[in-house]
């Protein structure tokens, strides 16, 4: 069974630019997180989606924002990059919600 | 809000001996308690899983301890091997909830010592 695919895997953007990051889950997974991972904060949770439907959200601004499409693929989007948004954006799915979730290999954004 | 605190942040241990990182947690509805394995440039990889009805569990080397009461769980990492050093994160949850998400903890850096 192929594991949690995330594209791309290295981003380089520029400050004020948007973003768009993928995930294709585990067949069969419904649940998809997303998590950014700094050095200085560890994983920080943005949101998670079940189903097609957005079940919470972290603390992060509007301009992160995620959608699930019917296959459980998931995109998450970062509008007017900031130089803090370069860290590894990581995606995890799960059968069901949060329970045994799967990390992907993560997308290194980087904002210049 | 929710959070959860894990300690130490960093930990050498000698080959052989034993390892353990705690971990508390403020959301008393939390009831599913994940521990994580980084290994350096690789994606965080379950290694244990607890859920609240449970106090303990073990799976070889590792073990995992609940203390609902506390809010407290624990890692153990019996008889360390060189393949062991990683990064561990724990993490805590309340599935299903309507208003759960899952909050890690900061994560610590395990080193063992030849």
């Amino acid at each position: 069974k192929a594991g949690v695919t995330q594209t791309p895997r290295y981003l380089i953007k520029t400050r004020g630019q948007q973003v768009t990051l993928s995930c294709s889950p585990i067949s069969g997974h419904r649940s998809v997180s997303w998590y950014q991972q700094t050095p200085g904060q560890g994983l920080q949770f943005l949101f998670e989606y079940f189903s097609e439907t957005q079940r919470n959200k972290g603390n992060f601004p509007g301009r992160f924002s995620g959608r699930q499409f019917s296959n459980s693929r998931s995109e998450m989007n970062v509008s007017t990059l900031e130089l803090g948004d370069s860290a590894l954006y990581l995606c995890a799915s799960s059968l069901a919600p949060e329970i045994k979730a799967f990390f992907g290999q993560g997308t290194r954004l980087t904002v210049v | 809000g929710e959070n959860v605190e894990q300690h130490p942040s960093t930990l050498s241990v000698q080959e052989g001996d034993s390892a353990v990182i705690k971990c508390t947690y403020s959301d008393s509805a939390s009831n599913y308690f994940p521990w994580y394995k980084q290994e350096l440039g690789k994606r965080p990889q379950l290694i244990i899983d607890i859920r609240s009805n449970v106090g303990e569990k073990k799976d070889q080397r590792i073990a995992v301890t609940l203390n609902k009461t506390a809010k407290h769980f624990s890692l153990h990492i019996t008889e360390t091997q060189p393949e062991d050093s990683a990064v561990y994160f724990c993490a805590a949850s309340s599935p299903y909830s309507s208003a759960s998400k899952i909050i890690f903890g900061s994560g610590t850096r395990l080193s063992i010592r030849p």
